[in-house]
């Protein structure tokens, strides 16, 4: 049984489609977030939500919108794709205590 | 603010020989501390946590790490390498249902 999915795998498209990225998570957790690494392998976080709500937004491109229909699934779309949002993205899930956090295997997103 | 700062970027060591990743972390209030291994074309895993119980934390695949305030320091270290420890490391920070803060990653590589 995964604990935390994501869909697709792997996502190749062209600069200025829009796409989105599925997680669902059946830990029961009430927290759930996005990160993206980048080529460097640097892990940053982008959004989290707590029982369908956003709790953080760093500094992200409003092109990027979470949504969370329900506390078990956070999707992630991406308009107007650009070169620079090529990277993996990993979703996670988490309790508030002790905020070990589990992540799915990522979404690696190639922009041409 | 908090921040996680893993000194060396690439660590090479024989297999056989001790394995020690270090991390110097950053927090203004008493942290929860991890670290992950992301093995390649993978997500991350939980090897152990540090959640202001006992400072020395045992976790999977016979790593451990050592909490000291004093140092600000939770190096992960492993007696003995097997080549299935070739992976990327991550020391991160975090509390309560807040984002984590990764450090920028430690490739480890065994050589035979």
């Amino acid at each position: 049984d995964t604990a935390v999915s994501q869909t697709p795998k792997y996502l190749v498209t062209q600069m200025g489609n829009d796409k989105s990225i599925k997680c669902e998570q059946n830990l029961g957790h009430d927290t759930m977030y996005w990160y993206k690494q980048d080529s460097k392998k640097f892990l940053k976080i982008m959004f989290s939500y707590n029982n369908k709500e956003l709790i953080i937004n760093e500094t992200v491109p409003n092109r990027f919108s979470p949504k969370s229909p329900d506390k078990a699934h956070l999707n992630l779309h991406i308009n107007s794709l650009e070169l620079g949002d090529s990277a993996v993205y990993f979703c996670a899930s988490s309790q508030e205590v002790p905020n070990e956090q589990f992540f799915g295997p990522g979404t690696r997103l190639t922009v041409l | 603010a908090q921040s996680v700062t893993q000194l060396g970027s690439h660590v090479s060591v024989s297999e056989g020989a001790l394995v020690l990743l270090r991390c110097n972390y950053s927090s203004s209030v008493p942290p929860y501390l991890f670290w992950y291994v992301q093995y390649p074309n993978q997500g991350l895993q939980l090897l152990l946590k540090y959640t202001s119980a006992a400072t020395l934390v045992k976790g999977i695949n016979g790593f451990e790490a050592e909490f000291k305030k004093s140092e600000t320091s939770f190096h992960l270290t492993k007696p003995s390498a097997h080549m299935s420890d070739a992976a990327e490391y991550f020391c991160a920070v975090g509390k309560g249902a807040q984002k984590l803060v990764f450090g920028q990653g430690t490739r480890l590589t065994i050589n035979p």
